[in-house]
């Protein structure tokens, strides 16, 4: 099983350009989430997915855009990046059921320049 | 401001005992999580603990959960140098949310 997989690894983007960030679990899970890291910030939720179909906010999904496809992948847009959007991005996903989340696998992480 | 708090950073000498601390403010979190980071890498689950348990124990790892002031920490006993991390405390709710993680250094 490959688990959490992400793409791209690394991106460098000019203000106003867009892009697609792509996430894939193949365990099943029905909840997906994107988190963004910033130094001395830790782990900001962007949105998540608590099953297909079903798309919530989280902390700050301002310049963000997700689609949850189908239940495998959950695909994170920047329609008109800025450099505020520099960042590193992971996804997770976990199994969600009876008002527990188990273990949540992360991807490797895209880090992406806004320049 | 973050539904989960941490200190940033702590240090400490190879072999001594490491604590960690974390404050959330969701009384209706069900678990618990501890979380570490290895540089350039995603997170890995450590440990959890049921929010109806005050004490949790794996190897060296023991996690304390005060409810009442919704407060929770790990202790890293015999820390090595392999320990050095960045460690982060979550809650379960519809969603997980994060702390900032604290940046443990283990000095040889």
């Amino acid at each position: 099983n490959a688990g959490v997989t992400q793409t791209p690894k690394f991106q460098v983007l000019k203000t106003g350009q867009s892009m697609t960030l792509q996430c894939a679990q193949d365990m099943n899970h029905n909840s997906m989430y994107w988190y963004r890291q910033d130094p001395g910030m830790g782990l900001r939720l962007i949105y998540y997915s608590a099953s297909e179909g079903t798309t919530d906010k989280g902390e700050v999904p301002n310049g963000y855009n997700v689609s949850r496809l189908n239940k495998r992948e959950f695909s994170l847009r920047l329609e008109s990046a800025a450099p505020s959007q520099t960042s590193v991005y992971f996804c997770a996903s976990t199994w969600t059921g009876g008002g527990m989340n188990t273990e949540a696998f992360f991807g490797q992480g895209t880090r992406l320049t806004v320049v | 401001g973050e539904d989960v708090e941490q200190s940033l950073f702590l240090s400490v000498r190879e072999g001594d005992s490491s604590v960690i601390n974390c404050t959330y403010t969701d009384s209706s979190s069900t678990y618990l999580y501890w979380y570490k980071q290895e540089p350039g890498a995603g997170l890995q689950l450590l440990t959890y603990i049921f929010s109806n348990m005050d004490m949790k124990q794996d190897q060296r790892l023991t996690v304390l959960l005060n409810k009442k002031d919704k407060h929770l920490s790990l202790r890293i006993a015999d820390t090595q140098t392999g320990d050095s991390a960045i460690y982060f405390c979550a809650e379960s709710r519809d969603d997980m949310r994060f702390g900032a993680g604290t940046r443990l250094t283990v000095k040889p």
